[in-house]
């Protein structure tokens, strides 16, 4: 197992365009997560899946976001009708406890740029 | 989850330790500390974590105060490598189990 893979990695997009970001997480991990990292800000989050169930969502995740994880594997984080304010990168997680603790493990992210 | 507080910002010298403090004064029983790490345009890297006692592993020590109400990450050997904003966070694990980031602390290791 490789870790956490996000892909892209790098997308630019228009304004008003939809865009999609797939994670597969590390495939015995069950809780998935999505966060949120614009410059010099710590990441934010916005929602976590336990299997194939959405537990939480951040007030951060408007109506334009969506977020899936359909057969409790890999997610896709889709963004609709873009806004420049939208740019950040999106980070993916998956988690496993060690020592009675939820520890995450990270992808690389995927940049979004809006123009 | 407990409000941690770290420095903006320290250096240290390649080779020394670096010792990067938090608080987190509000800290109750069942909270873990976790320590993450974010070099440039990579994702969080999970360092270690601890509840009341000392913790050591290959990356790092953390030492928690008897109170409980701050701990110190302490990089034995610090590389140039190391450079990178360190991420103190106090969270309860639970049902509910995300961890909230604040801006943490940014390392820098000189030559």
């Amino acid at each position: 197992d490789t870790g956490v893979s996000q892909d892209p990695r790098h997308k630019i997009t228009k304004r008003g365009q939809n865009v999609t970001f797939r994670c597969d997480p590390i495939s015995e991990h069950n809780r998935l997560y999505w966060y949120r990292q614009t410059l010099g800000q710590g990441p934010e989050f916005l929602t976590y899946f336990q299997n194939e169930a959405q537990l939480e969502k951040s007030r951060l995740l408007s109506d334009r976001f969506s977020a899936e994880r359909p057969k409790g594997s890999f997610s896709t984080l889709e963004i609709q009708r873009t806004e420049q304010g939208d740019s950040a990168m999106y980070l993916c997680a998956s988690s496993q406890r060690v020592s009675g603790a939820n520890v995450l493990t990270f992808g690389a992210g995927s940049r979004l740029t809006v123009l | 989850d407990a409000k941690t507080t770290q420095p903006t910002s320290m250096d240290c010298a390649e080779g020394r330790a670096a010792n990067l403090p938090c608080n987190h004064s509000t800290i109750s029983g069942n909270e873990y500390v976790y320590w993450y790490r974010q070099i440039h345009s990579q994702g969080p890297q999970y360092i270690i974590h601890g509840l009341k006692n000392n913790e050591t592993n290959e990356m790092a020590s953390l030492i928690i105060t008897e109170d409980r109400k701050s701990s110190t990450l302490i990089l034995p050997h610090a590389t140039l490598r190391d450079t990178a904003v360190y991420y103190c966070i106090v969270r309860y694990t639970g049902a509910n189990s995300k961890l909230t980031f604040g801006k943490g602390i940014t390392l820098s290791v000189r030559p």
